[in-house]
């Protein structure tokens, strides 16, 4: 099975300073089809989860272009470019390269110096 | 608007029975499949079940394997999840989540319900 971890667990960041985190692989997420299967969520305080990031770089709809997902293969990271308060929350990120079988990383917690 | 809405969850004692379900609205439910995702308190997040839009498939991580059933009513618009032989560490609240059109995992998530096993 693969799993996932991210660095660091916890983050506090200023506002309107950068923000990156790191999510790395047991094992490749790079399909056959040139698609690497990573996605980054969001889950604010008392909240659901979002989905922010699809397929290693691309925004779900309504996600702030202060978000970016990059990376292939083991090694994938999510930025914002400014943090505003509205981005605390726990991160985390998925792969579904084996689909059905989904496998969230341990979640990075951002909050607010 | 997407809405889905859990209910159901309780506190069960051990080797104990639930059924959850997720009442989903604002989309054409069949054409979706559709996830149950659960997170333990303070914990991570872990996915527990998904199944197609016609409910021809299931799928299952070994963990609850052989002891949760997912199934849904498309004419109902609604989702299952059948949980037997619960155990303390099944305590979690537990979200229905509905994959995209097409095919990114958990595009929409509901509140959740919490489920408490214990004695």
């Amino acid at each position: 099975d693969i799993v996932m971890t991210q660095s660091p667990l916890s983050l506090s960041v200023t506002p309107g300073q950068p923000a990156s985190i790191s999510c790395k692989s047991s094992q490749s997420l790079q399909h056959s089809d040139g698609k690497a299967y990573l996605y980054w969520y969001l889950q604010k305080p008392g909240q659901p989860p979002q989905l922010l990031i699809y397929e290693v770089s691309n925004r779900f709809s309504g996600v702030p272009d202060r978000f970016s997902g990059s990376g292939s293969g083991t090694d994938f990271t999510l930025k914002i470019s400014r943090v505003e308060a509205e981005d605390v929350g726990v991160y985390y990120c998925m792969q579904s390269i084996q689909p059905p079988l989904f496998t969230f990383g341990p979640g990075t917690k951002v909050d607010i110096k | 608007e997407v809405r889905l809405l859990e209910s159901g969850g309780a506190l069960v004692q051990p080797g104990g029975s639930l059924r959850l379900s997720c009442a989903a609205s604002g989309f054409t439910f069949t054409n979706y499949a559709m996830n149950w995702v659960r997170q333990a308190p303070g914990k991570g997040l872990e996915w527990v079940s998904g199944i197609g839009g016609s409910g021809g498939y299931t799928y299952y991580p070994d963990s609850v394997k052989g002891r949760f059933t997912i199934s849904r009513d498309n004419s109902k618009d609604t989702l299952f999840l059948q949980m037997n032989n619960l155990r303390v560490d099944d305590t979690a609240v537990y979200y229905c989540a509905r994959d995209s059109s097409w095919g990114a995992p958990f595009d929409s998530w509901g509140q959740g319900t919490l489920v408490s096993v214990s004695s």
